[in-house]
């Protein structure tokens, strides 16, 4: 079965730090690629996406993220992050049909 | 610019009793979907419609009806709440690229539901 995994589920950071978040799912065909993140008490919005193309894909807010398609991997990243990079991000798979496959999510706090 | 709207926000229910979220979207959009989002879980897909009057099952489609009469409104019924469907709900809905969805999905803000 499709699946989509992300590695760690809490990461605690301080502000500045560098972040990287792992995205790796199971399917051996094309792909769209998402990730999306959820703020504290709100909903779920676009981050970026990879539908073809240039394997690194520029995001909203500094975030960016490359697809490695012999790893099955979407990695995210962030230089620097800040303290209201604080959320939950969800990778998120698309397969060509109507089901979009998520990942279990990554809570991040950042410290100030 | 209300892109996909939820309601109610909130709602606790006694088990057994049953009630509607109502999802709207301005957007035109084809698809729907109506997702459950639990802790450590992710999204799961419950229903979805991928048109006006046509529904089908997701994932977790077990205690959940839809249905989808307009195209800008998909609703999820509860016909008997049940304490296991405590839970965030989410509707998305999704725009079509060279006749296929994207999977690029814009959400609602949710809606929190507590079966006591």
């Amino acid at each position: 079965a499709q699946s989509v995994s992300q590695h760690n589920h809490h990461v605690i950071l301080s502000e500045a730090a560098s972040l990287e978040l792992g995205c790796n799912y199971s399917y051996g065909g094309t792909v769209n690629l998402f990730w999306y993140v959820q703020y504290p008490g709100q909903h779920l919005q676009l981050l970026l996406k990879y539908f073809s193309g240039d394997p690194l894909v520029k995001g909203i807010k500094g975030f960016e993220a490359e697809f490695i398609k012999s790893k099955f991997s979407f990695n995210l990243r962030k230089p620097s992050v800040q303290w209201s990079d604080t959320a939950e991000y969800f990778c998120a798979v698309n397969t060509g049909g109507f089901k979009t496959i998520f990942g279990a999510g990554t809570r991040l706090f950042v410290k100030a | 610019n209300a892109g996909v709207t939820q309601t109610p926000k909130f709602r606790v229910l006694k088990t057994g009793q049953s009630m509607t979220l109502l999802c709207a979207q301005d957007m035109n959009h084809e698809y729907m979907y109506w997702y459950r989002q639990d802790p450590g879980m992710g999204l799961r897909l419950i229903h979805y419609s991928v048109g006006e009057g046509t529904t089908a099952k997701g994932e977790v489609p077990d205690g959940y009806n839809v249905s989808r009469l307009k195209k800008q409104n998909f609703l999820l019924g509860l016909e008997s709440a049940a304490p296991s469907q405590t839970s965030v709900y989410f509707c998305a809905s999704s725009r079509v690229l060279l006749r296929a969805p994207t999977g690029e999905l814009f959400f609602g803000e949710g809606s929190r539901l507590t079966v006591l």
